[in-house]
């Protein structure tokens, strides 16, 4: 059963500094891994999606990185800004045992920026 | 309207009401998904809608009922709730349900509604 780690729960960082958010998966059996953000009591808006045979995608002042091997992904985020501060949800892509997608999501790191 | 809406947007239930929960995507998408947000814990899959047949529950209880008029739609009828149920349900859609078409499949969102259980 694939199961999906981030590290920490919580983080709080000045403005301006860069920040590295962790996530970690049991099974590398995976077809991608989509890196969301969520705002209190929204819906999650997309970041970034690595596919399985990809190292790294950047957008702006986010890149992450994906080692499948070793179950583990990064998010960079550079020169962070008070409009950063949600929480930060990683997801793996692969399949349920009846051939449909699933996305296993982590519990979350919740970013605070502050001012 | 684009992307993926739900509404209500928020939701407060007794035990023994009768409510429903309405998703409609406008991507033309085959595939439709709802999750379940607790408190503390990682958004959970509940049911999966292909081409409006339930292709998958998650060992979801029966006072949850799923609906698929048709591609765009996806309802999810609550009956006899319990306080536990009180969480965020997401829904999502996708161009099909598996990789048959390859490509990243992408999930998009709705903003959710927040179903508060007294």
């Amino acid at each position: 059963k694939q199961e999906v780690t981030q590290i920490p729960a919580a983080l709080s960082v000045p403005e301006g500094e860069n920040l590295v958010l962790n996530c970690s998966f049991t099974d590398s059996a995976i077809y991608n891994l989509q890196w969301f953000r969520q705002d209190p009591g929204k819906g999650l808006t997309s970041l970034l999606l690595i596919q399985s045979s990809q190292r790294e995608q950047t957008s702006g002042r986010l890149n992450a990185s994906l080692d499948k091997s070793s179950g583990r992904s990064t998010l960079y985020i550079a020169a962070s800004q008070p409009g950063d501060s949600a929480t930060y949800l990683c997801a793996v892509r692969g399949l349920t045992n009846f051939g449909n997608e699933k996305l296993t999501f982590g519990t979350g790191t919740r970013l605070t920026i502050i001012p | 309207e684009t992307g993926v809406t739900q509404t209500p947007r928020h939701l407060v239930m007794g035990m023994t009401n009768k409510k429903s929960l309405k998703c409609e995507q406008h991507l033309g998408h085959n595939a439709m998904y709802w999750y379940k947000q607790s408190a503390k814990k990682p958004l959970e899959l509940m049911f999966v809608y292909s081409l409006e047949e339930r292709v998958e529950n998650n060992s979801v209880p029966s006072r949850f009922s799923p609906e698929c008029p048709n591609s765009s739609h996806l309802f999810l009828h609550l009956h006899t709730l319990q306080p536990e149920d009180s969480a965020l349900y997401l829904c999502a859609s996708s161009q099909d349900r598996g990789r048959a078409a390859g490509g990243p499949n992408e999930q998009f969102f709705g903003p959710g509604t927040r179903l508060t259980v007294l």
